[in-house]
């Protein structure tokens, strides 16, 4: 079946425009996860979503960063007055609840680089 | 709070030779712990996972992972690799530490292995 997708695959944007982000996980999978990937920094937890709702948002660099998930489903990551230290990898996952032990399917990411 | 370090940030090796991909983790509660694969531009894969049970713990591609308690590690073996095995490889621990009783992974730095011809 699908996995988790990603669009767009890349994004170019100046600094200082907003951009969104979006993932969209495998189809019954209640549990979605943001994940930034920079160099230096490695693979960092931004945001968690179980449904709709976003229980741990402690990953979240700034306030510039927000998140969203409606449905259950989609969910859209945007970054307001993008930095170049935003310039990262951004990587969702999602799986079929939220158990430690549950399985995390990751999608491919969003390289993300800001001029 | 939980921490995961990966000793080795590139690891070179021939084909058909034995590699071993180093982890080593802290937290004060029950983990459980991961390895992932991440093929270029690509997303991450789930290598294999120690729940409970036995520590020895074998997952795709022929990598197995022991998980050393005393010695809090979770070291990545393969006895021979791959060309294709070339990727750069994570480690990764989840707990239920600070009241978290959800699936969110704190990640090491990663690993780059480069399997020469």
């Amino acid at each position: 079946g699908a996995g988790v997708s990603q669009s767009p695959s890349n994004k170019v944007t100046e600094k200082g425009k907003d951009v969104e982000l979006r993932c969209d996980p495998i189809s019954g999978h209640t549990a979605l996860y943001w994940y930034r990937q920079s160099l230096g920094q490695g693979l960092e937890f931004l945001i968690y979503f179980q449904g709709n709702s976003a229980p741990d948002k402690s990953g979240l660099p700034s306030d510039r960063f927000s998140a969203e998930r409606t449905g259950g489903s989609v969910s859209t990551l945007t970054i307001q007055r993008t930095q170049q230290e935003d310039s990262a990898v951004y990587l969702c996952a999602s799986s079929y609840d939220r158990l430690m032990t549950a399985e995390k399917y990751f999608g491919p990411g969003t390289r993300l680089t800001v001029t | 709070a939980q921490s995961v370090t990966q000793l080795d940030s590139q690891v070179p090796v021939f084909e058909e030779a034995p590699v071993e991909l180093r982890c080593n983790y802290s937290s004060s509660v029950s983990v459980y712990l991961f390895w992932y694969v991440q093929y270029p531009n690509q997303g991450l894969q789930l290598l294999l996972k120690y729940l409970s049970g036995s520590t020895l713990v074998k997952g795709i591609n022929g990598f197995e992972a022991e998980f050393n308690k005393s010695q809090t590690s979770f070291h990545l073996r393969k006895p021979s690799v791959h060309i294709s095995d070339t990727a750069e490889y994570f480690c990764a621990v989840s707990d239920n530490a600070g009241g978290t009783s959800y699936g969110k992974l704190t990640f090491g730095q990663g690993t780059i292995l480069t399997v020469h011809p």
